[in-house]
């Protein structure tokens, strides 16, 4: 049984450019939650979707950040125009509902 | 607002040693609490706690939930220098369905 799977691992864009981090939810689970970490901070909630609906995302910021988590597929983030200050870890993590939050191993976003 | 403090930020100590990490909550509407284990990469889960004063264990971790003092402690007996990691404490949101995390505590365990 797969983990939860998020792709790419490192990602290198220059400011401007935009960002798609992918996740893969574990095999079962239909929540989908995205998390970003700072160096040396702890995780920051951002947004947590189910199929094909946004259900709480008051900790994304409110321009070129979006989440989509459509019927078929995996969950996307995506950062339009990127600045030096979304550089960090986007962790993805999945549940059932009620059930305990576990967590992918990160995409480390780079912006030069 | 939601917030979760965890203490001390950085904790370096010998092996064999044993320590207690410490987690303190304000939250609007708590569910249960949660302790992770980051190394360099995700974030492994711990513990759930949902109960006051029930302990949970697992080998030489083990973990207890004060719901008076709005806290929780995470201890580690017989340190081993594998434990070298970030500790998360979070709080589940009733209805919100979201973790709210700590800043995380840094520990060293020392050979």
């Amino acid at each position: 049984n797969a983990g939860v799977m998020q792709n790419p691992r490192h990602l290198v864009r220059r400011r401007g450019q935009e960002a798609r981090l992918r996740c893969s939810p574990m095999k079962g689970h239909s929540h989908v939650y995205w998390y970003r970490q700072l160096p040396e901070e702890g995780l920051k909630f951002m947004v947590y979707l189910q199929k094909e609906n946004i259900i709480d995302e008051s900790g994304m910021p409110k321009e070129r950040f979006s989440a989509e988590f459509p019927k078929e597929g995996p969950s996307i983030l995506r950062i339009q125009q990127v600045v030096r200050g979304d550089s960090a870890a986007y962790f993805c993590a999945s549940s059932s509902f009620g059930g305990e939050l576990f967590f992918g191993e990160g995409s480390r976003l780079t912006v030069l | 607002e939601d917030k979760v403090v965890q203490s001390p930020l950085s904790l370096v100590v010998h092996e064999g040693d044993t320590v207690t990490l410490n987690c303190s909550y304000e939250v609007t509407n708590f569910r249960s609490l949660l302790w992770y284990k980051q190394e360099k990469k995700a974030p492994t889960f711990l513990f759930m706690l949902t109960s006051s004063g029930i302990e949970k264990k697992s080998g030489r971790l083990s973990s207890i939930l004060d719901k008076k003092e709005l806290s929780s402690i995470l201890n580690i007996t017989a340190t081993q220098t594998g434990d070298s990691a970030i500790y998360l404490c979070a709080v589940m949101i009733q209805g919100a369905q979201k973790l709210v995390f700590g800043q995380g505590t840094r520990l060293t365990i020392n050979p």
